[in-house]
């Protein structure tokens, strides 16, 4: 496809459900982002995959979260247990990752999260 | 550590009026610094970014902004507001060997007013 995309576009679950969220990345990207924007939080950084190894999860809140990566291309981040501060939207971010930091990053729309 | 602050959560301009967004940065390294901006229901779309090359930056849609490392800023300008300017503006700040992790600020809505 031409740009990222996530799907669901928006998620409504119960509080203690689990949830999957799917990234697909711009084709021939090695690197790929999660990120989550929240009102009372304003926008995070969750987690960075290059190529299917994630050298950084330093922002992934609890051990509820993982997330995983497979054949260098779509990734899902998956919530266990979800609670109502789950509630945001999480976006993803693929870049070309040639430039040690400096590559564009291209977001998707998000997946608007609902806990109930 | 890496953070960044913008300066006013919400600005209001006439359209046709000068566009300032303030970021400041801290960072104990050279920082790699981007604005984004985000459309209601859309994802973040890059609008410049400054990787230690020229100071003054110019992006898309008429955006420019100036690395002033003494004053640890890079604030965003137009000359000129359109209607369509309407947006949240986000600020970023990353650092070589970090994997392009982005730091954001808490984000600026912009709004324009006929």
């Amino acid at each position: 496809g031409a740009g990222v995309s996530q799907s669901p576009s928006n998620k409504v679950t119960e509080k203690g459900k689990d949830v999957e969220l799917r990234c697909d990345p711009i084709s021939g990207h090695t690197a790929l982002y999660w990120y989550r924007q929240s009102l009372g939080q304003g926008l995070e950084f969750l987690i960075y995959f290059q190529g299917n190894s994630a050298p950084d999860k330093s922002g992934l809140p609890s051990d509820r979260f993982s997330a995983e990566r497979t054949g260098g291309s779509v990734s899902t981040l998956t919530i266990q247990r979800t609670q109502q501060e789950d509630s945001a939207v999480y976006l993803c971010a693929s870049s070309a990752q040639l430039a040690g930091g400096t590559d564009t990053q291209y977001f998707g729309p998000g997946t608007r999260l609902t806990v109930l | 550590a890496q953070s960044v602050t913008q300066l006013g959560s919400h600005v209001s301009v006439s359209e046709g009026a000068l566009v300032l967004l303030r970021c400041n940065y801290s960072s104990s390294v050279p920082p790699y610094l981007f604005w984004y901006v985000q459309y209601p229901n859309q994802g973040l779309q890059l609008l410049l970014k400054y990787t230690s090359a020229a100071t003054l930056v110019k992006g898309i849609n008429g955006f420019e902004a100036e690395f002033k490392k003494s004053e640890t800023s890079f604030h965003l300008t137009k000359p000129s507001a359109h209607m369509s300017d309407a947006a949240e503006y986000f600020c970023a700040v990353s650092t070589l060997n970090q994997g392009g992790k982005l730091i954001f600020g808490q984000g600026t809505e912009l709004s324009v007013k006929p």
